[in-house]
């Protein structure tokens, strides 16, 4: 069974172009969530879907960022216009039930770097 | 506020040694905590996580973690490290809505032969 995948793994962009990076959860996973690690910080909640809804966006930093989930399948992170403080490892996860936000598998990561 | 934190930063042990790595969490009712690891190129992996009941939890690839209330803590274990063990370890806990995971800074092993 195919894990949580995300596209690209690695993206080096330049100050106030937009990214947009991809998550395709594990088939059948109703909840996706987007989390991002800042170089040297914790890794931070940024938003929730259940199928295409966002259930909590309360993470996400600006309104530069926007995230949706169209169809209730893979899910897209948009970063527009990028800044220098935007860096970092973005993950998602996906996980079956509500309630089971402890179940939730990661993927790999999409190391973003603005310059 | 909730908080869960990772003391250390990096650490390093001999290969057959026992580990130990710390987390203390900030929580009101019964936290739900979860251990992490993260090998260079992968994905988080969930090593174990508590619930209720016995406190000590048994988890993959030899861990255990034992979750102390009077001290907030849920330290991570294993008796003896294999070099395959090198990887980043994060201890979360679960946001009072269940909704979300709050992470620790995380804790970097290294394990030297």
């Amino acid at each position: 069974e195919a894990g949580v995948t995300q596209f690209p793994s690695h993206s080096v962009i330049e100050k106030g172009q937009t990214v947009t990076l991809r998550c395709d959860p594990i088939s059948g996973h109703d909840n996706l969530y987007w989390y991002r690690r800042v170089m040297g910080k914790e890794i931070k909640f940024l938003l929730h879907f259940v199928k295409e809804s966002k259930q909590d966006e309360s993470g996400m930093p600006n309104n530069r960022f926007l995230a949706e989930r169209t169809g209730g399948t893979y899910s897209t992170l948009k970063v527009q216009p990028a800044e220098l403080e935007d860096s970092g490892v973005y993950f998602c996860a996906s996980s079956e039930w509500e309630e089971s936000t402890t179940e939730a598998f990661f993927g790999q990561g999409t190391r973003l770097t603005v310059v | 506020a909730q908080s869960v934190t990772q003391p250390d930063i990096h650490i390093t042990v001999s290969e057959g040694a026992s580990l130990e790595l710390r987390c203390n969490y900030s929580y009101g009712a019964t936290p739900y905590l979860f251990w992490y690891v993260q090998s260079p190129g992968q994905g988080l992996q969930l090593l174990l996580k508590y619930f209720s009941g016995d406190t000590l939890v048994q988890g993959i690839k030899g861990f255990e973690a034992e979750f102390k209330r009077s001290q907030s803590s849920f330290n991570l274990r294993k008796p003896s490290v294999h070099w395959s063990d090198a990887a980043e370890y994060f201890c979360a806990g679960l946001n009072q809505a269940g909704t979300a995971l709050i992470f620790g800074k995380g804790t970097t092993l290294s394990v030297s032969s």
